[in-house]
């Protein structure tokens, strides 16, 4: 199956400070990636869908000044945390769509906001 | 609103029995369902995808789909105690490929 890479994979910060997390399609070109958000014991949440070289569509409740989303290339999506707070704390999992609408996803990063 | 239902378990299978997992969805349109699996504290990885009505096998699992009762499920063959994990049902809501996904069924497979 396809490969979907996500960095970091465990991320702790301070609390008002900003993350970065990088989603990258390794062996094929991905024109949409989507973000979720999983919070223990429930189900994912879509957060945004990210389409190369356009603005990302964010889900009803998701603010879309707090979680900056880029997809510069086929290849790569980024989702920026900003001034995180403790209440951010969770389980962020990127996935990549293949050309037969399949989506792949990436291991996920766990974010601590101290 | 679409929906995606599925029964949240868990459902506890004896190793060597066959887990039977059933998903139902509102959307009358959809043409593309797909099982992950997720293990606690991983992120999902897919099991099947299934496009036409019937069954499609991969190794242990089987996929049936039944587009006019608008119902998909997914069989485990030989259970073994590595496949305890929840199973998401997902069904293409066919935005830009978005998947409307279900809550998830609890398989606990007991030696």
């Amino acid at each position: 199956g396809a490969v979907v890479s996500q960095h970091p994979s465990w991320v702790i910060c301070k609390s008002g400070t900003s993350v970065k997390i990088e989603c990258r399609s390794l062996d094929f070109q991905a024109t949409t990636m989507f973000w979720y958000r999983q919070f223990p014991k429930q189900s994912l949440m879509l957060m945004a869908t990210s389409n190369e070289g356009s603005k990302a569509t964010y889900e009803q409740g998701v603010e879309k000044d707090k979680f900056l989303i880029n997809h510069a290339s086929l290849t790569l999506s980024t989702l920026t945390v900003t001034s995180a707070h403790p209440e951010d704390s969770s389980f962020y999992i990127c996935s990549a769509r293949d050309a037969r609408d399949i989506q792949y996803f990436g291991a996920g990063t766990r974010l601590s906001v101290l | 609103q679409k929906e995606v239902e599925q029964n949240s378990g868990p459902l506890s299978v004896p190793e060597g029995a066959i887990a039977s997992l059933n998903c139902t969805y509102s959307d009358r349109g959809s043409q593309s369902f797909f099982w992950y699996r997720q293990y606690s504290g991983k992120s999902p990885e897919l099991i099947m995808s299934i496009y036409s009505n019937g069954d499609k096998e991969d190794g242990r699992f089987t996929a049936q789909l039944n587009k006019a009762s608008q119902y998909v499920s997914l069989l485990i063959r030989d259970s073994q105690p590595s496949d305890s994990a929840t199973y998401l049902c997902a069904v293409n809501l066919g935005s830009w490929g978005k998947l409307q996904f279900g809550a998830g069924t609890q398989v606990v497979v007991t030696p």
